[in-house]
């Protein structure tokens, strides 16, 4: 069966600090993956998708990147955080009829 | 930009009697889902309805949509205290070919009081 992993579950970082948060499926291959970000109260916001390695699209403009190094792996990646980039992020993949995320990763920017 | 708007953003009612939220999105659709995320979690799949599609039954789960109306409803009969939790509905949308993504929408907190 299908599984992805998301870690940290929790992360405080300074302003200014880097960032490098992971996800992996594992049980498919080639899966379109994303990246989401969930304001406190909020929806999700789609800030990332691939559909292959090395085939990132960004949805909106941000201090955030991703990568795609290998067919299962998705890592989302700042330089310099900024107070703003505090929320809750969901990695996912998808099959035309459902989305499956995981767990996602508090961040605290402080 | 958000598509689907969920309402009420936030219901509470007493375990054993049904919830009601509805979801108005505002493109052409494929098909709707309506996911459940526990607090600080991930979301969970409940259901997906086809835009040919009036109705559909999963457990205790009735999902409804109008497509002339853009909106889609998502009923929880005999709501238990697990069922405690924030509702979303989202729209596919194609991104290129073989590749959709998913608009979600604000969400409704659910609570079950015992």
């Amino acid at each position: 069966s299908q599984t992805i992993h998301q870690w940290p579950a929790t992360l405080v970082q300074p302003v200014g600090s880097p960032l490098s948060l992971e996800c992996t499926v594992e049980g498919t291959s080639n899966p379109n993956l994303y990246w989401y970000r969930q304001a406190a109260g909020r929806g999700l916001q789609l800030l990332f998708y691939s559909v292959g390695i090395g085939q990132i699209s960004s949805e909106v403009p941000q201090n955030l990147s991703a990568s795609r190094p290998q067919d299962r792996q998705f890592i989302l990646s700042s330089k310099k955080l900024l107070l703003s980039d505090s929320g809750f992020y969901l990695c996912a993949w998808s099959v035309p009829t459902e989305a499956f995320f995981g767990q996602g990763t508090r961040l605290t920017v402080v | 930009s958000q598509q689907g708007e969920e309402d009420p953003q936030a219901l509470s009612i007493q375990e054993g009697e049904n919830a009601t939220m509805n979801c108005s999105y505002k493109t052409s659709i494929n098909n709707l889902q309506w996911y459940r995320q526990n607090s600080g979690r991930g979301l969970v799949h409940l259901i997906l309805i086809r835009s040919n599609e009036r109705e559909k039954h999963s457990g205790r789960l009735r999902v409804t949509l109008d497509t002339s109306k853009k909106s889609s409803s998502l009923l929880i009969t005999a709501s238990r205290a697990a069922d405690t939790a924030s509702y979303f509905c989202a729209t596919d949308h194609l991104i290129i070919q073989g590749a959709q993504k998913l608009v979600f929408g604000q969400g409704t907190r659910l609570t079950i009081n015992p």
